[in-house]
């Protein structure tokens, strides 16, 4: 079974602070994904990678930056924390044989910045 | 703009069978997914349409009518632990998905 793992289930930070999201995923996955999930809203992409090193903005990137290192990581990070970036986080991986495979989800993070 | 729509919350009876619809709008076409999510969880596969037509997976179903821009997913023999959010996706042109805010389905017993 495919399993992707999120470093924390809860965080709470304050404004300003640099905050770091780990995603790993065990199935050797080439393509990774970065949402967050608010009430009302559908999931939305914050940012995407279809390899090591590389990188996509999805549709909600401002704020955010991503860094992917190691096939099986893929971290989000806050490079000043705000209180519009309370939220669900959710990472996703899938097989990049297509694009049109299914995504593998994490358990999300909270985030609740104070 | 793209836009994809579910009806916001269900009630349906332990036993019966619910039909969740899903309507979209977007940049091209290149499958519908639904996903399941319980409270507090991860949202997981349920079923994939890219060819008009019922595809059928045990008490789950999934119908696609791709002129109309039309979906539904139906449960069948509803049980408790199909209380969840239903979330609808759609993969555009630019194998992106876009997705649904999500049917919240409350079974009652």
């Amino acid at each position: 079974d495919v399993k992707v793992t999120q470093s924390s289930r809860y965080l709470v930070k304050r404004t300003g602070e640099k905050v770091f999201l780990e995603c790993v995923q065990d199935m050797d996955h080439e393509n990774m994904f970065w949402y967050r999930q608010d009430p009302g809203l559908g999931l939305r992409l914050i940012y995407f990678s279809y390899d090591v090193k590389m990188k996509e903005k999805g549709d909600i990137p401002e704020g955010y930056s991503v860094s992917r290192e190691k096939k099986e990581r893929f971290s989000l990070i806050l490079e000043s924390a705000s209180t519009n970036q309370t939220s669900m986080y959710l990472c996703a991986s899938s097989s990049g044989q297509s694009w049109a495979n299914e995504q593998f989800f994490g358990p999300g993070t909270r985030l609740t910045v104070l | 703009g793209q836009n994809i729509d579910q009806p916001t919350e269900m009630t349906a009876t332990e036993g019966a069978i619910v039909q969740i619809n899903c309507t979209y709008q977007t940049s091209g076409f290149n499958g519908l997914f639904w996903y399941q999510q319980h409270a507090g969880e991860a949202p997981t596969f349920l079923s994939y349409n890219v060819l008009d037509g019922l595809e059928e997976k045990g008490r789950f179903s999934s119908f696609l009518s791709r002129s109309k821009g039309y979906s539904y997913l139906l449960l069948k023999e509803l049980q408790m632990k199909d209380s969840a959010s239903y979330l609808c996706a759609v993969m555009d042109s630019n194998y992106q998905l876009i997705w649904g805010a999500g049917t919240k389905l409350i079974i009652k017993p």
